[in-house]
C-alpha cells in the first residue's frame, strides 16, 4: 500500500519569504505521480502542481516548485515570495498504477499561514 | 466552464434521516469519487466508481451508499446507519482510474458540509 507523511501539522511564514512544505512517501509502484493541492478555508481543493516519478527535472509552476528526490522518496513543495492568500491547507498526494495504488492517496495536510 | 458542482453547499440532517449529496461532473470524466473529511484532518475514501453502473468501497463505506447511472451523476446517500455524519464532503472526478498514466490528477467539487442536528 502507498502512503503519504505530511510531518508539519502547522507552518508559519513571513509575507514575501519562501516557505518549504515537506512531503515523504513510500510507495512499491515503479511508476507513479506526485501532486500538491491547496484547500483555503472555503474548502475547495486546487490543484498546484504535478511530478512524475521518470520526470528528469522538478516541477515548476509559477511561484510554486517541487523539489523531488526520488531516492529519499521526498517531494516538498516550495513557495516562493509567499502571499496572504497562501494562507491555506496544502495536501501532497499520489496515486500509482497498480490496484488500489491507482487511487489518489493523501497526506494529511499542512497547515500554512502567512504573517503581514 | 467544464467541473464539478456539488449541491447542496450547506445540508442539516436530523437524526434517523437519510440524505442525499449530489455531484455532478460535465468534464466527460470516466471516474468519480467521495471523500470525507473532518475537522483539520485529511480525506479519506468513501466509494469511487470507473464506470457507469459500477462503483467499488472506499476506506470508510460504512453507512454509505452510491449509484451511478448516468456517467455526469454520481450521488451519495448518508444513510441513518452512518453514526457520526457530520463533516465535510467532496466529490472528485478523472479522466480515468489511473492505467498506465499516474499524471492525470482529481478535478474537485466544492464540497457539501453536512451537518447533524
Amino acid at each position: 500500500a502507498q502512503k503519504i507523511t505530511q510531518t508539519q501539522p502547522g507552518m508559519f511564514v513571513q509575507e514575501k519569504e519562501a516557505v518549504t512544505l515537506d512531503c515523504t512517501y513510500d510507495t512499491s509502484d515503479p511508476s507513479y505521480g506526485l501532486f500538491w493541492y491547496k484547500q483555503p478555508s472555503s474548502g475547495e481543493m486546487i490543484f498546484l502542481i504535478y511530478q512524475g516519478s521518470y520526470d528528469q527535472q522538478n516541477a515548476t509552476e509559477g511561484r510554486y516548485s517541487l523539489n523531488f528526490q526520488k531516492a529519499r522518496k521526498s517531494a516538498n513543495l516550495v513557495i516562493s515570495a509567499s502571499q496572504l492568500g497562501d494562507s491555506a491547507m496544502y495536501f501532497c498526494a499520489m496515486r500509482g498504477v497498480s490496484g488500489s495504488a491507482r487511487q489518489l492517496t493523501f497526506g494529511s495536510g499542512t497547515q500554512l499561514t502567512v504573517l503581514p | 466552464d467544464g467541473g464539478i458542482t456539488q449541491s447542496p453547499k450547506y445540508l442539516f440532517r436530523k437524526e434517523g434521516q437519510n440524505v442525499t449529496l449530489s455531484c455532478e461532473q460535465n468534464l466527460n470524466h470516466d471516474a468519480m469519487y467521495w471523500y470525507r473529511q473532518d475537522p483539520g484532518q485529511g480525506l479519506r475514501l468513501i466509494y469511487y466508481s470507473q464506470i457507469v453502473n459500477d462503483f467499488q468501497k472506499g476506506d470508510i463505506a460504512e453507512g454509505y451508499s452510491v449509484s451511478r447511472e448516468k456517467k455526469e451523476s454520481f450521488p451519495l446517500t448518508v444513510t441513518s446507519a452512518q453514526k457520526n455524519p457530520t463533516a465535510f464532503y467532496l466529490c472528485a472526478s478523472s479522466i480515468d482510474h489511473g492505467s498506465s498514466q499516474p499524471r492525470y490528477g482529481y478535478t474537485f467539487g466544492s464540497g457539501t458540509r453536512l451537518t447533524v442536528v
